[in-house]
This record gives structure tokens, C-alpha cells and sequence, in this order.
């Protein structure tokens, strides 16, 4: 099974409400990354979050980290339409490996 | 724009044929991972490439082998291709700094195979 799993595995939410991922993980990680992929596009990186870090911010996404619960949650306030895509968490060892989960598919609506 | 480009888009095979695709890394990264990704799930690791060098392989057949050059481009080959290849491959560089490095994917080569 895959290292990071996704938690839900859809989420529908209205515009400007706030949205919440989960990611878990099995074994020990360097850092952990959240991407977005819109649908048949590349990845595309929104954040990294080391494994001696708790929380980070960019803009309106919020990561947390708890390693010793090994899971990560990735919250995106205020969201858009535009927000719609699908999100991943990769999980990279400290040997450069990285694994993905099937991801988070977010809809906004207008 | 993350500066990793990958050729071709799409592209169209028969069963059994061969196929190669082709990747060129963001200047200044010295590593590329290729991933597997199918309809509705999340990219699968195939292998990672640093300076040169396998440096990692996933759970994949020989038949998918790989190739970095010195200017750090890469390219997947998959041989003896079957149905289930069908799939989206990204190819991803990063700098092998240490492991705490973003990675940036290309748009990825759409492969059909009938």
C-alpha cells in the first residue's frame, strides 16, 4: 500500500468556506510535501514541511505535521473555485525516495 | 512553470511496441525521478536517476529502464509495452542537496497503448 494515503478521498465543499486534508504515513520521513494536480495536468508543489517542523503557512494554506502520529493535514481557508483540483502528499526519505498517496479530490462550487 | 519539460505530450502505441520518453531537468538539478500515474490514483515511484547513477527503483518490471546524461535530461524507456502502461508519466528533478529539496514535475507524456 502506499506510504501516504489521503483522507477523504473527495471533498465538496462552497466557495469561501474552508477545506481539510489529511495525509498518513507508515514510516520515517525527511519531509513531507503537498502538491495540487488539476486534471490531466503535471504536479504542481505547494508546500514543504520538514520532520522538526509542526506547522507552516504560505498565503491561505496551512500545513500541520504531527510525527508522532505520522500524518500531516493540509488546510486551505477561504476556498476558490479555482481551488478545484486534486491534492497529493508525498512523503520523501531521508534518502531522497518519495512516495505518493491517490490523493484528496477537492470541488469547490461556485 | 517549473522549468522540467517533457516530450512528448501524448503519444499513441501498439502492444508490444517500445516507446521512450524524454525529460529535461530544471538548470541545476542533478536529480530526476519518472513516476508512473494512472487514471485516478496518485503518481507511482518507477525509478530516480542521480548524476547518472540509478539511485532508487520502484516496484517495476526491467522492462521500464531509464537513462540521465550529463546535462542531467533523462529519458524512460518501456519495452514490450502492454495495455496497462497506459498511464501518465511525470518526470521530476530536484537538486540532491539533501533530501529536504522540493521536487518539481514537468506536465507529464501522456501514453496510450492499444
Amino acid at each position: 500500500s502506499q506510504q501516504g494515503e489521503e483522507d477523504p478521498q473527495a471533498l465538496s465543499i462552497q466557495e469561501g468556506e474552508n477545506a481539510t486534508m489529511n495525509c498518513s504515513y507508515k514510516t520515517s520521513i525527511n519531509n513531507l510535501q503537498w502538491y495540487r494536480q488539476n486534471s490531466g495536468r503535471g504536479l504542481v508543489h505547494l508546500i514543504l514541511i520538514r520532520s522538526n517542523e509542526r506547522e507552516k503557512h504560505s498565503g491561505r494554506l496551512r500545513v500541520t505535521l504531527d510525527t508522532s502520529k505520522k500524518s500531516s493535514s493540509l488546510l486551505i481557508t477561504a476556498s476558490r473555485a479555482a481551488d478545484t483540483a486534486s491534492y497529493f502528499c508525498a512523503t520523501v526519505t531521508n534518502a531522497g525516495k518519495s512516495t505518493f498517496g491517490d490523493g484528496t479530490t477537492l470541488t469547490v462550487k461556485p | 512553470e517549473t522549468g522540467v519539460t517533457q516530450s512528448p505530450t501524448h503519444l499513441i502505441k501498439t502492444r508490444g511496441q517500445q516507446v521512450t520518453l524524454r525529460c529535461s531537468s530544471q538548470s541545476g538539478h542533478n536529480t530526476v525521478s519518472w513516476y508512473q500515474q494512472a487514471l485516478g490514483q496518485g503518481p507511482q515511484f518507477i525509478f530516480q536517476y542521480y548524476r547518472e547513477e540509478e539511485n532508487g527503483r520502484g516496484n517495476f518490471p526491467p522492462r521500464f529502464s531509464g537513462l540521465q546524461f550529463p546535462n542531467y535530461s533523462s529519458e524512460l524507456n518501456v519495452n514490450a509495452l502492454e495495455l496497462d502502461d497506459s498511464a501518465l508519466y511525470l518526470c521530476a528533478s530536484s537538486l540532491m542537496l539533501d533530501s529536504g529539496n522540493t521536487i518539481y514535475f514537468g506536465e507529464g507524456s501522456w501514453l496510450t497503448v492499444v
